[in-house]
């Protein structure tokens, strides 16, 4: 099975700020990775595919970088709705697996 | 409006079984991969198992720590999904989701969530 990595398991961040969050994965997955934002008691929302594609409706400041086995998830400019839990994915072999996930918290 | 509305959930005791269901609508469900995500309480992102659609044979995968006791499977012509639990154990208490999955060429992820069902195996 294929391990995901996430680091920090929290990132604590004002308002503005620029948040980057990395996912590393046990052995090469392409560009096969998603990324996922959760509020508490809510289900996950698709923010990226395919490394760095940004979901339809997705704002601009979400962006994914990476291939192989390093990735990141960067938040340009953090905004109040943006504190919440983020998750990678990958879904180069089965089982798919998750990150840890990472949590982004106000400073 | 696209949506995944699971039902089904419950206290079961160790040992028991529940067969959780997901109604869809908005999209032509036959075209797509259905998911099965979990998560336990104040945990991460479980993935559960996934089946694919009718031009993939209906085919399942399944996570290690259910293969051989949850079972997958659909419905076209009722636009659901479902997922039969046998033998649970206290570790299977978690929020269920329903997810649909993306297998065209150069997409992948899981777009569309359903807001989950609770299960809690306990005696």
């Amino acid at each position: 099975d294929i391990q995901m990595t996430q680091s920090p398991s929290t990132l604590s961040a004002s308002v503005g700020d620029r948040g980057t969050i990395t996912c590393r994965a046990s052995q090469s997955i392409g560009s096969w990775l998603a990324w996922y934002q959760q509020k508490p008691g809510r289900a996950p929302k698709l923010l990226i595919y395919k490394a760095s594609s940004l979901e339809s409706g997705v704002p601009s400041r979400f962006s994914g970088s990476g291939s192989g086995t390093e990735f990141t998830l960067t938040i340009s400019s953090l905004q109040p709705d943006d504190f919440a839990a983020y998750y990678c994915q990958q879904y180069n072999s089965y089982p798919l697996t998750f990150g840890q996930g990472t949590k982004v918290e106000i400073k | 409006e696209v949506q995944l509305v699971e039902s089904g959930g419950g206290l079961v005791q160790p040992g028991g079984s529940l067969r959780l269901s997901c109604a869809v609508s908005g999209f032509t469900f036959r075209d797509y991969y259905m998911d099965w995500v979990r998560q336990a309480p104040g945990k991460g992102l479980e993935w559960v198992g996934r089946i694919r659609n009718r031009a993939n044979s209906y085919t399942t995968e399944y996570a290690a720590s259910v293969k051989g006791r949850f079972t997958i499977s659909r419905d076209d012509s009722k636009n659901s999904l479902y997922l039969q639990m046998n033998s649970l154990k206290i570790e299977d208490t978690s929020v269920y989701y329903c997810a649909r999955g993306r297998a065209e060429p150069g997409t992948g992820g899981l777009d569309v969530w359903g807001q989950g069902t609770t299960v809690t195996v306990s005696s």
